[in-house]
């Protein structure tokens, strides 16, 4: 049971190349979220979905893209990459039945 | 939206004593705050978090407790030992679907 996993671990991109960062759970749960965390504000929500094949705008979208094509991946992407976007991306999975978000360990991505 | 603001930013206590984080939330219908501890490159985990049909919840050297009315909620370390020393979170929502958080209290344990 590997929990919630996230590739790459780290990447760097150029000012406008595009990416999509993975994110895979093996524990069957049906949400999950795309975070950004930037030193002093904390974790901010992207996008995020409540099953398969459905997603939803979090607090800060723009400049995003996701997709929900199997239950236990949720792809993140990135079209045209700005220095903005330079952060650490967490995905997280709900479970439901025990009410708690378990997060993957990051990707830190810097954008020049 | 929901709002939820966190304070201290960074709060410093001699091992042994107390540490309390404090966080104010804004939408009325939450009912869900969960505290997640992050140390160092890590990623987030859960600590405690506490439902709005209770006041106050303790798990050994932890205890959260939250005032509906005022809105707020707090965490309560006692005893803080140097593993203590993380950046801690607060969060909170409506049901269980989507969580706002805090901009994070870097805890700092001093030997």
């Amino acid at each position: 049971n590997a929990g919630v996993t996230q590739t790459p671990k780290f990447r760097v991109l150029k000012t406008g190349q595009s990416m999509t960062l993975l994110c895979a759970q093996d524990m069957n749960h049906e949400y999950m979220y795309w975070y950004r965390q930037d030193p002093g504000m904390g974790l901010r929500l992207i996008h995020y979905s409540v099953g398969e094949g459905t997603t939803a705008k979090g607090e800060v979208p723009d400049g995003y893209n996701v997709s929900r094509l199997k239950k236990q991946n949720f792809l993140l992407g990135l079209e045209s990459a700005a220095p903005s976007q330079t952060s650490v991306y967490f995905c997280a999975s709900w479970a439901s039945e025990v009410n708690e978000q378990f997060f993957g360990p990051g990707t830190r991505l810097t954008v020049l | 939206g929901e709002n939820v603001e966190q304070h201290p930013s960074t709060l410093s206590v001699q091992e042994g004593d107390s540490a309390v984080i404090k966080c104010t939330y804004s939408d009325s219908a939450s009912n869900y705050f969960p505290w997640y501890k992050q140390e160092l490159g890590k990623r987030p985990q859960l600590i405690i978090d506490i439902r709005s049909n209770v006041g106050e919840k303790k798990d050994q050297r932890i205890a959260v407790t939250l005032n509906k009315t005022a809105k707020h909620f707090s965490l309560h370390i006692t005893e803080t030992q140097p593993e203590d020393s993380a950046v801690y979170f607060c969060a909170a929502s409506r049901g269980n679907e989507k969580l706002t958080f805090g901009t994070g209290t870097r805890l700092t344990i001093i030997p």
